[in-house]
């Protein structure tokens, strides 16, 4: 069974503009949630997709949304990028939302110049 | 609130030696623990997951310990190996309403050196 598959793994942007990334998750998994990791700050949960339904969302500006479709692939958008959004953004996926156990895809790297 | 902690933030140790790194929270309900490994650019991989039975769970040279009691978790690695070198995270899980509430710690950033 493949993994949690995202691309593109790596993203030069600049300042002001906005970006797409896209996850498949694993097949059969349903619900997607989307990471923010800087150095020194570890995962900083963005938001999580069941069923094409947004169910959680973490602390972050309205800039970071996303959206999931009916195959379960999910796309997170930034909007007018600022230098602090350059991290590696990592998708997991779980079956349903009571699994515990989350896999992670590799991440995409994204440079904001 | 929930939370957990890890610690230290990041650990050099050389190539054969042994490392503990520490987890504590105040996650509540407590579902269960679990650790991950996370290679440089890579996504995390998990290594253990503990349930609140549970006090001792083992995956190779990888020991995890848990203490329901006390709130404290502690990730063991006998004789490290250059490839053991990454970050280490903690998550805790809540059993909330609609499923499973995750509950990330910051990670320790181990090296070991040869």
């Amino acid at each position: 069974k493949a993994g949690v598959t995202q691309t593109p793994r790596y993203l030069i942007k600049t300042r002001g503009q906005q970006v797409t990334l896209s996850c498949s998750p694993i097949s059969g998994h349903r619900s997607v949630s989307w990471y923010q990791q800087t150095p020194g700050q570890g995962l900083q949960f963005l938001f999580e997709y069941f069923s094409e339904t947004q169910r959680n969302k973490g602390n972050f500006p309205g800039r970071f949304s996303g959206r999931q479709f009916s195959n379960s692939r999910s796309e997170m958008n930034v909007s007018t990028l600022e230098l602090g959004d350059s991290a590696l953004y990592l998708c997991a996926s779980r079956m349903t939302q009571r699994e515990n156990e989350q896999f992670f895809g590799p991440g995409t790297r994204l440079t904001v110049l | 609130k929930n939370q957990v902690e890890q610690s230290p933030q990041s650990l050099i140790i050389l190539e054969g030696k042994n490392c503990t790194l520490q987890c504590n929270y105040t996650v509540s309900p407590f579902s269960n623990l679990r650790w991950y490994k996370q290679d440089t650019g890579r996504g995390p991989v998990s290594l253990t997951i503990m349930t609140f039975s549970e006090n001792t769970k083992s995956n190779g040279r990888y020991t995890a310990t848990l203490d329901a009691d006390t709130k404290q978790s502690s990730l063991h690695i006998t004789a490290s190996q250059l490839s053991d070198s990454a970050s280490y995270i903690c998550v805790v899980s809540a059993m909330v309403g609609y499923g499973n509430k995750l509950v990330f710690g910051a990670g320790t950033i181990l090296r070991v050196k040869s």
